[in-house]
């Protein structure tokens, strides 16, 4: 089955540690997202990648940092930096900048 | 002035009532529009895409207007199922805008 995976589905961290969100995709989709979302509040963007070894930051990339050294993975590190990295962690792909995306089922992390 | 803006609501509605959510947009460029639904502590689906001439999938039809800058999602004949968060998402061509979500809740 195509689709896209995230894992782990829960999370959780000590203040001060780094901790890498994986997601991996089989839908063969060029472009890849990382959103942040909060209680109440609509999907901000990270990072996105529209093509292998390529990527830029979104509106919050401050404290986080991407690789996308294959098409199918785009893992996401949330380091000490981020002043308040507890939230839910969507990752999508979509065909093209301009085309529907499509979600993984999201990882919740806990800052402790 | 925020990219995207939906009434938050919440809406609850009666099994069999029509509902209607609206969405304005403030990027007169922006290129293509969609409704998607999300489950609670779940990730968002995509109900449907939103074309110019608009679009009917069953019970949903769903609305563009370019003039007035706003989308549409009709929702007839409510199913206890359809209880959600319906977000409207507009992307610019480089980037997608996310709605906060519209809330709604279908009662027996």
């Amino acid at each position: 089955d195509g689709g896209i995976t995230q894992s782990p589905k829960y999370l959780f961290r000590k203040e001060g540690q780094n901790v890498t969100l994986s997601c991996e995709q089989n839908l063969n989709h060029d472009a890849m997202y990382w959103y942040r979302q909060d209680p109440g509040q609509g999907l901000r963007l990270i990072y996105y990648s529209q093509i292998v070894n390529d990527f830029q930051k979104g509106d919050i990339a401050e404290g986080y940092s991407v690789s996308r050294e294959k098409k199918e993975s785009f893992p996401l590190t949330v380091t000490s930096a981020q002043k308040n990295p507890t939230a839910f962690y969507l990752c999508a792909s979509s065909i093209g900048m301009r085309d529907e995306q499509f979600f993984g089922p999201g990882t919740r992390l806990t800052v402790l | 002035r925020k990219e995207v803006e939906q009434d938050p609501g919440p809406f609850n509605v009666p099994e069999g009532a029509t509902v209607a959510f609206n969405c304005t947009y403030s990027n007169s460029a922006s290129q293509s529009f969609f409704w998607y639904r999300q489950d609670c502590r779940k990730e968002p689906k995509l109900l449907m895409s939103v074309y110019s001439s608009g679009n009917e999938d069953g019970r949903f039809t769903a609305q563009l207007n370019r003039a007035s800058q706003y989308i549409s999602l009709l929702i007839r004949d409510s199913k206890l199922s359809d209880s959600a968060t319906y977000l409207c998402v507009v992307n610019t061509g480089n980037q997608f805008y996310f709605g906060t979500g519209t809330s709604l809740t279908v009662i027996p």
